[in-house]
């Protein structure tokens, strides 16, 4: 079974510069999320999908992150314009049903973002 | 919101040497996941923890849930150079929402 692909793996960019994440899920899982996670810190949720609608979004910071599933399967995770403290691993995860958080999550390998 | 807080922050142990993490959750939860990070690694899931109470076990892993639900360990027994990593907490409340997870507790083993 594939696990969660995600691209780029590494990108830098410049401050104020835009950037977009693409993650594929395990196939047949419902669930997707986005995590952030800065260096020596725990992830963050940032969005979770159930299909391809949002199930929560509370700490997606909306001025700048935005995301979407359009098709209930990938997705993209988007910022715009970028900050420094964006500079962090951005994390895709998925999994199985539709009761998210009370499902083991199966995550990708991660995107590094540097801003300069 | 929610807050989940783990302790130690890091650890460092001699190879055979017993480990515990504490997990504490300002709010009651609706269950507890606990994943390993390897370093340069992404989160991997270990366990789920649902009732209050409950005890789970793997090999030398030993999981608890706190009888209110607030609270959760992670135990190892003989530590080895392969449980080197970053462990993490993480729960969501009774609506399967607000998803968080701790700060993880870095665990070191010395051969």
């Amino acid at each position: 079974e594939a696990g969660v692909a995600q691209s780029p793996r590494y990108k830098i960019i410049e401050k104020r510069q835009s950037v977009a994440f693409w993650c594929n899920p395990i196939s047949g899982h419902a669930t997707l999320y986005w995590y952030q996670q800065i260096l020596g810190q725990g992830p963050k949720l940032l969005i979770q999908f159930q299909n391809n609608g949002v199930v929560d979004d509370s700490q997606l910071p909306k001025d700048r992150f935005s995301a979407e599933r359009l098709k209930g399967v990938d997705s993209t995770l988007k910022i715009q314009p970028a900050k420094l403290e964006d500079s962090a691993v951005y994390l895709c995860a998925s999994s199985p049903g539709t009761s998210g958080a009370y499902n083991e999550q199966f995550f990708g390998p991660g995107t590094r973002l540097t801003v300069l | 919101g929610q807050q989940v807080m783990q302790i130690p922050q890091y650890q460092h142990v001699q190879e055979g040497e017993d480990f515990t993490t504490y997990c504490n959750s300002s709010t009651t939860l609706s269950n507890i996941q606990w994943y390993k990070q390897r370093p340069g690694g992404h989160p991997v899931f270990l366990i789920q923890l649902v009732k209050s109470g409950e005890v789970k076990k793997q090999k030398r892993l030993t999981f608890q849930f706190g009888e209110a639900k607030k609270n959760s360990s992670l135990h190892i027994t003989a530590t080895q150079t392969t449980d080197v990593g970053t462990y993490f907490c993480a729960g969501g409340d009774n609506y399967g929402q607000n998803f968080v997870f701790g700060p993880g507790t870095r665990l070191s083993v010395l051969p």
